[in-house]
């Protein structure tokens, strides 16, 4: 069964403060990983998407990377907006699991003025 | 109206009403899904469906019953809910709809604002 943990379950920081946030996959042959970012009491809005080892996105602040078993979300002189849950998934394979994305429990991420 | 929408916003329903949660997406997507959000839990997939056909139904309790009259329109059915059925509901839509031993590209899923749903 695909599995998707993201750590930590809750981030702080200052503002200005660099950090990265982790999530961790067992799939049975990597589709692709997605990122979104979800604000409390909204959808999730898509951000990135990693199809292969060594591959990087970025956007403002934000950075995605992807090795075999990992992807990191780093975030650079973060800004109180920033603020937000942010979720990592993946899809399943083949077969009757069309469209099936399996997501992590999140990682809330305050950043304080 | 742009992406995809959710009505009602929220909602709150006695266990022995009956509604519908509706969605529209307009991005010209072929498949679209339905998630459940609890506190503290992942999003679980409920439905989703591909061209109007359902193609996962994720043991989900029977007092759930989605519809899709066509690609840009989804509903989800409620009736006889209880108390843990409270939730943030999701509805999303994406382009990718087959996966074969090569998934397509475009194939991330786009979601709506979701419908917060209280059973008393």
């Amino acid at each position: 069964e695909d599995q998707v943990t993201q750590s930590p379950e809750a981030l702080r920081l200052q503002e200005g403060e660099s950090s990265s946030l982790n999530c961790s996959y067992t799939v049975s042959g990597l589709r692709g990983l997605f990122w979104y970012r979800q604000d409390p009491g909204k959808g999730p809005e898509f951000l990135f998407t990693l199809y292969s080892a060594g591959e990087e996105k970025e956007k403002e602040r934000l950075k995605a990377t992807l090795t075999k078993k990992e992807s990191f979300l780093h975030i650079t002189a973060p800004k109180p907006e920033d603020s937000a849950t942010y979720l990592c998934a993946v899809p399943s394979a083949g077969g009757t699991s069309y469209g099936k994305l399996t997501f992590g429990q999140g990682t809330i991420l305050t950043v304080h003025p | 109206e742009t992406g995809v929408t959710q009505t009602p916003r929220h909602l709150v329903m006695g266990m022995t009403n009956k509604k519908s949660l509706k969605c529209e997406q307009h991005l010209g997507h072929n498949a679209m899904y339905w998630y459940k959000q609890s506190a503290k839990k992942p999003l679980e997939l409920m439905f989703v469906y591909s061209l109007e056909e359902r193609v996962e139904n994720n043991s989900v309790p029977s007092r759930f019953s989605p519809e899709c009259p066509n690609s840009s329109h989804l509903f989800l059915h409620l009736h006889t809910l209880q108390p843990e059925d409270s939730a943030l509901y999701l509805c999303a839509s994406s382009q990718g709809q087959v996966w074969g031993l090569e998934a397509p590209r475009n194939n991330e899923q786009f979601f709506g604002p979701g419908t917060r749903l209280t059973v008393l």
